[in-house]
């Protein structure tokens, strides 16, 4: 069964650090690009960043970059989000998604395997 | 303010049809493929329609999309109850370099 499972959401103070996993099974990660989109108490779906196959590109929204930073482990067929200077902003659900699988497009075809989610809340 | 509009919300009875719009630009919607994601509250988004008009696996010939210039289009026929979500449109931002999503449509089926 292809699946998606994300850990590492906790409670973390404005300021703070959190690294979220996500671990992949069913499918091997290196043939696609990975994506984290995340989403706000009641509020709709915002992504975050996406990496390719290789790592050799990489591309955030505005409003995480140069705070976060997305990795991937092809061998550990693990993707990772590193947050730092964490704001009350960055309040939400967080999900991992398999991406396209062309080498060189991102978002082709959708978002077509998420998995369920961590949170993620930043207060004091 | 979302890149892509999208209708708050939309009301339908049961066993009828409805179609929920996105409104882009031409560099979002008018260079780059559509996709659409419903989600239950408390549950995570599922791929719906992909590439503008295709159907993953699985999911029944009642969703349908479409696209024309710089606004997509996504029909659902036959409402059922089951059907009540969010739904959302995405696609590629080329002069953003970011993937964009609508700000999510609230399906009502009364």
């Amino acid at each position: 069964e292809v699946q998606l499972v994300e850990s590492g959401g906790d409670l973390v103070q404005p300021g703070g650090s959190l690294r979220l996993a996500c671990a992949a099974s069913g499918f091997s990660i290196s043939s696609y690009w990975m994506t984290w989109v995340r989403q706000a108490p009641g509020k709709g779906l915002e992504w975050v960043a996406s990496i390719k196959q290789d790592g050799s590109e990489i591309y955030y929204v505005d409003s995480v970059k140069g705070r976060f930073t997305i990795s991937r482990s092809n061998t550990k067929n693990s993707l990772y989000l590193q947050m730092n200077s964490l704001r009350a902003d960055d309040t939400a659900v967080y999900y991992c998604a398999k991406d396209s699988p062309v080498f060189g497009i991102v978002f082709v075809y959708g978002l077509d395997v998420w998995g369920q989610g961590t949170t993620v809340t930043v207060s004091s | 303010q979302s890149v892509l509009t999208q209708p708050p919300s939309v009301s339908v009875v049961p066993g009828q049809k409805v179609t929920i719009s996105c409104s882009g630009s031409s560099s979002n919607i008018g260079d780059n493929y559509v996709s659409w994601y419903q989600q239950v509250p408390g549950t995570a988004p599922k791929l719906l329609i992909y590439d503008n008009n295709k159907r993953p696996s699985g999911i029944p010939d009642r969703f349908s999309g479409s696209k024309s210039g710089t606004s997509a289009t996504m029909g659902i026929t036959g409402l059922q109850t089951g059907d009540e979500a969010d739904y959302y449109c995405g696609t590629w931002d080329s002069s953003l370099s970011a993937v964009v999503f609508g700000g999510g449509t609230k399906l009502i089926v009364l």
